[in-house]
């Protein structure tokens, strides 16, 4: 049974770049949440896919954007990076339908803005 | 909006000693309350997790108490080992799950 997977495990763009990052979620869940984690602090939400729609948002610009797909995998993109954009990102899994809200982290990406 | 602050932001005990972190939170909608441990370079791995209609729950080791009147609840962790020296993260969930800052244990043997 595997467990959520990120992809890519690591990532260097500079300013004003895009970037897509990847997320498959642990078997059976269906719904997909991302976080945000700069050194040093907890994990910020970013929006939550559940049925190809985002359900719910933080307090993120619109640069950030995602998509699930019909088979519940996830993307995250971020236009127009920024420096303060570099941060661990975390894909987390859970299954709305089964109403299980225990959260799954992936082991994240970690994006570099130079 | 929705807020979790964590205290202490580091905390340093004996291999033996109990330790305690506490959370409050802001929306009193929040009605589940789970505990992630993440070690370094590592994903954060959820090791308890209680209910708003439950005021406790133990599992080995670990126990967290729930004080809804309050809005606060903790994290207990008893007979600490240096295998328990990790940052541990709280979080809340209203409609959002809200994460605390983290607090960064440290068991000395």
């Amino acid at each position: 049974d595997a467990g959520v997977t990120q992809s890519p495990t690591h990532l260097i763009k500079t300013r004003g770049q895009q970037v897509t990052l990847r997320c498959s979620p642990k078997s059976g869940h269906d719904t997909v949440s991302w976080y945000q984690q700069a050194l040093g602090q907890g994990p910020q939400f970013i929006f939550q896919y559940y049925e190809e729609e985002e359900r719910q948002r933080g307090n993120f610009p619109d640069r950030f954007s995602g998509h699930q797909f019909p088979n519940y995998s996830s993307e995250l993109n971020v236009n127009a990076l920024l420096l303060g954009d570099s941060a661990l990102y975390l894909c987390a899994s859970s299954s709305l339908r089964a109403q299980n809200e225990k959260l799954f982290f992936g082991s994240g990406t970690q994006l570099s803005v130079l | 909006g929705e807020n979790v602050e964590q205290h202490p932001s580091t905390l340093s005990v004996q291999e033996g000693d109990s330790a305690v972190i506490k959370c409050t939170y802001s929306d009193s909608a929040s009605n589940y309350f789970p505990w992630y441990k993440q070690e370094l370079g590592k994903r954060p791995q959820l090791i308890i997790d209680i209910r708003s209609n439950v005021g406790e729950k133990k599992d080995q080791r670990i126990a967290v108490t729930l004080n809804k009147t309050a809005k606060h609840f903790s994290l207990h962790i008893t007979e600490t080992q240096p295998e328990d020296s990790a940052v541990y993260f709280c979080a809340a969930r209203g409609g959002k799950l809200i994460f605390g800052q983290g607090t960064e244990l440290s068991v000395k043997p």
